[in-house]
Parts: structure tokens; sequence; C-alpha cells
């Protein structure tokens, strides 16, 4: 079965250091790769993805991921923080044969502080 | 272009009684669903749906009902409310039934049954 694992629950970091916030999935199978965020009181949204091609995934608000298979890795990364990226950040993988089903981590907490 | 619109923000309702909590999209997407998102716990899918008269359970649907008249509308029906259904609610949608595509979340709904 396929699980997500959110190696951090909370992350403080200060106003334009760099951050990496880390996920690592289990799956026997191809998979398909997710980052959402959630900013205070407000639904998911959509910060990049990973299907195929270039491991290198580039979104929105200047968030990068790479997809690492051998260590079965999506870490998503920031080179510059700020205040109003602090938010909720969820990592979600889903099967990539069957991509019916979203497995979701149980999130990292970004607290950016000045 | 209002997205995924729920109602109401906030409720709170004493155990045994009953409510529906109300989702609508305007992208004419066909895949709907409900998630609960609970401290520790992450998001958890209670019912979903692909289409106008197809719904279909998640992970944790006891206690919950669904229906899908139209492509716009997907409620959620809490039968006999109970402190363990006490969450935020989160109504999602899509284009297709598929996780490659993104998944547009409204803003949530905060229960509390007492």
């Amino acid at each position: 079965a396929q699980s997500v694992t959110q190696l951090d629950s909370q992350v403080p970091v200060f106003e334009e250091a760099p951050v990496e916030l880390r996920c690592n999935y289990s799956s026997s199978v191809s998979v398909y790769l997710f980052w959402y965020v959630q900013y205070p009181n407000q639904g998911l949204q959509l910060l990049l993805k990973y299907l195929s091609g270039s491991t290198l995934v580039k979104g929105i608000n200047g968030f990068e991921a790479e997809f690492n298979k051998s260590q079965t890795s999506f870490h998503l990364r920031k080179p510059s923080v700020h205040i109003s990226d602090t938010a909720e950040y969820f990592c979600a993988v889903t099967d990539a044969g069957n991509n019916r089903k979203l497995i979701w981590g149980l999130g990292t907490s970004l607290a950016v502080n000045p | 272009n209002a997205g995924v619109t729920q109602t109401p923000k906030f409720q709170v309702l004493k155990t045994g009684q009953s409510m529906t909590l109300q989702c609508a999209q305007d992208m004419n997407h066909e895949y709907m669903s409900w998630y609960r998102q609970d401290p520790g716990m992450g998001l958890r899918l209670i019912h979903y749906s692909v289409g106008a008269g197809i719904t279909d359970q998640g992970e944790v649907p006891n206690g919950y009902n669904v229906s899908r008249s139209t492509t716009e509308d997907f409620p959620l029906r809490l039968l006999s409310a109970a402190p363990s259904q006490t969450s935020v609610y989160f109504c999602a949608s899509s284009y297709r039934d598929s996780h490659t595509d993104t998944q547009y979340f409204g803003p949530g709904t905060r229960l509390t049954v007492l």
C-alpha cells in the first residue's frame, strides 16, 4: 500500500532564509506526486506536481521540488522565504497507473518569523 | 468564476442534530469530493462523486450521506451528529476522475458538535 511521510510536523524559519520541507513516500508502483499549501483559514491549493519528465519541478510562489526515485523522496524547497509563506504544506501521492486515490501526508507547518 | 464554494463557514450542532453542508462549483468539474481535516490525522476522504448521479464511499464514510443530482452541487449530510464529527470539512473538485488533475478546494466548514 502507498503511504506518505512528512518528516517534520513543524518547521520554524527566519524570513529570507532557505527552507526545505521533506516528504518521503512508499509505493511498489510508479507514482505521481503533489505539494499543496493551506494558508490560515483557507482551503488547499496546488503548489506543484510531478507527473513525468524533469525531476525538478517548479511551482508557484518560488517553490520547487525534486523527485528522487531512488530515495523515494519529493522534498519541497524555497531559497528565500517570506512571512507570507507561513502556512501548512501537504505532500500527496497517487498511483500513476490507477490515479483515482490520493494519499495525503499529515502536513508540515511552516512558520516564518521576522 | 467563484470556484468551489462552501456554506456555512461555521456551525455548532448538538449531538443528534442533523444538517447539510453545502458545496458548489462553477467549473463544470466531473469529480467532487468531501474531506475532513483533523489535527494529527491530515485529510481523510469521506465520499466522492465522479459525475451527476454517481457517488461512492471514501475511507471514513460512516455517519455521512451524499448525493449528486447536478454537476454543480455535492451536499454532505450528517444524519445524527456526534462529537467525533467535530472537524473542518473541505469540499474539492477536479475536471476528471483522475488525480493528475489539480484539485480545487473550497474554504472549508468548521463544525463543532457538542
